[in-house]
């Protein structure tokens, strides 16, 4: 089935430490997304990519990172530096020219 | 900026009409969308409008579209409730893939 796939669907970390979270698409879509969701405030983007090997820094970018060396991958990386990491992340993918997006089902990262 | 406002909360009763309204701020938006959110899931794209009509109806649901007044509203008809989620519209203004979200509607269908 064609889809965008995110894992693990929960995730746990102690302060400190980086994590990445995965996001994987088979729609053949360019460009990939990644948002950050806190309650009552909406979706935030992060960072996005148009194309493989390049990639934008979103509205709220500062503390995390991320790859896009596979047209499928659009790996992100929270970083110790991300001061509120606790946060539903929510991965998405749209082909060039169309504006609707395609999302993941989300996973929810607690640091602790 | 683009900015994108929608009330929080919004409570009907099973059956009713519910209208789950939004407005935006940039007047050059190509499309406009709306989508549904159930709980800890990702968004559903329900349905989107391009900039240059003011009305489309799909099944259940009829989106209107206020250009002059930057107003968009969400109308779905005999509320269900599989309908209670929290519903976010979202403007694109460079025709392509960048989305700005509101803050999003929670609906609660009373049954």
């Amino acid at each position: 089935d064609g889809g965008i796939t995110q894992s693990p669907k929960y995730l746990f970390r102690k302060e400190g430490q980086n994590v990445t979270l995965s996001c994987e698409q088979n729609l053949n879509h360019d460009a990939m997304y990644w948002y950050r969701q806190d309650p009552g405030q909406g979706l935030r983007l992060i960072y996005y990519s148009q194309i493989v090997n390049d990639f934008q820094k979103g509205d709220i970018a500062e503390g995390y990172s991320v790859s896009r060396e596979k047209k499928e991958s659009f790996p992100l990386t929270v970083t110790s530096a991300q001061k509120n990491p606790t946060a539903f992340y929510l991965c998405a993918s749209a082909s060039q020219g169309l504006g609707e997006q395609y999302f993941g089902p989300g996973t929810r990262l607690t640091v602790t | 900026g683009e900015d994108v406002e929608q009330s929080l909360f919004l409570s009907v009763r099973e059956g009713d009409s519910s209208v789950i309204n939004c407005t935006y701020t940039d007047s050059s938006s190509t499309y406009l969308y709306w989508y549904k959110q159930e709980p800890g899931a990702g968004l559903q794209l329900l349905t989107y409008i391009f900039s240059n009509m003011d009305m489309k109806q799909d099944q259940r649901l009829t989106v209107l579209l206020n250009k002059k007044d930057k107003h968009l509203s969400l109308r779905i008809a005999d509320t269900q409730t599989g309908d209670s989620a929290i519903y976010f519209c979202a403007e694109s203004i460079d025709g392509a893939n960048n989305l700005f979200f509101g803050t999003g509607t929670r609906l609660t269908v009373i049954p």
